[in-house]
């Protein structure tokens, strides 16, 4: 399995522009989630979906994020306009959907920087 | 609803001595406890996690964590450090009930030669 993961790995945009981030969890797994990175915050959960359904989007910043998960296999997470203080590492993961102990899968993150 | 305190933002040992990363954990319920570690621009992988079979749990690269729950303790511990044990680790806190997983702040761990 190639593990969860994300593209791009590295973004650089300019204040006021669209970003799209995108995520493909591992096949099967049930649950995705998106976490941010910050030194001053630390990992934020920001959304997770259920069988592609938002479960929880109470960590969503403010209204210029936005999530979607079309299929079991693709996520999207959007940031229109982008500001510098979005700035951080995004990161993807995923896990089954069975109840159990089972742990988040992480993907590589992308690194967001808004100039 | 369940947390953890993660005990030092940073840690430092030398090469060889002993490591050890403080985790409590606050929870109505027997919780499922997590370690992860993330190395320099990488994302989180897992360390090991307690999920009541044993209190004490091995993990990959020569970890291990105890569950005490009379301390709400899963302390990480490492009897000798390596070079390459330097990372952020993150302790994390899942209810059995529900599959809302909580994160401690991290510990980032210096490894001197």
């Amino acid at each position: 399995d190639a593990g969860v993961i994300q593209s791009p790995r590295h973004e650089v945009t300019e204040m006021g522009q669209e970003v799209t981030l995108r995520c493909k969890p591992i096949s099967g797994h049930d649950y995705l989630f998106w976490y941010r990175q910050t030194m001053m915050r630390g990992l934020e959960l920001l959304i997770y979906f259920n069988n592609n359904v938002p479960i929880d989007d109470s960590g969503m910043p403010e209204d210029r994020f936005s999530a979607k998960m079309p299929n079991a296999s693709f996520s999207t997470l959007k940031i229109q306009p982008s500001e510098p203080r979005d700035s951080a590492v995004y990161f993807c993961a995923s896990r089954p959907g069975l109840a159990g102990p089972y742990e988040q899968y992480f993907g590589p993150g992308t690194r967001l920087t808004v100039t | 609803a369940q947390s953890v305190t993660q005990l030092g933002s940073h840690v430092s040992v030398s090469e060889g001595a002993l490591v050890l990363l403080r985790c409590n954990y606050s929870s109505s319920v027997p919780p499922y406890l997590f370690w992860y570690v993330q190395y320099p621009n990488q994302g989180l992988q897992l360390l090991l996690k307690y999920t009541s079979a044993a209190t004490l749990v091995k993990g990959i690269n020569g970890f291990e964590a105890e569950f005490k729950k009379s301390e709400t303790s899963f302390h990480l511990t490492k009897p000798s450090a390596h070079m390459s044990d330097a990372a952020e680790y993150f302790c994390a806190v899942s209810d059995r009930h529900n599959n809302d997983m909580r994160f401690g702040a991290g510990t980032r761990l210096t490894v001197k030669p």
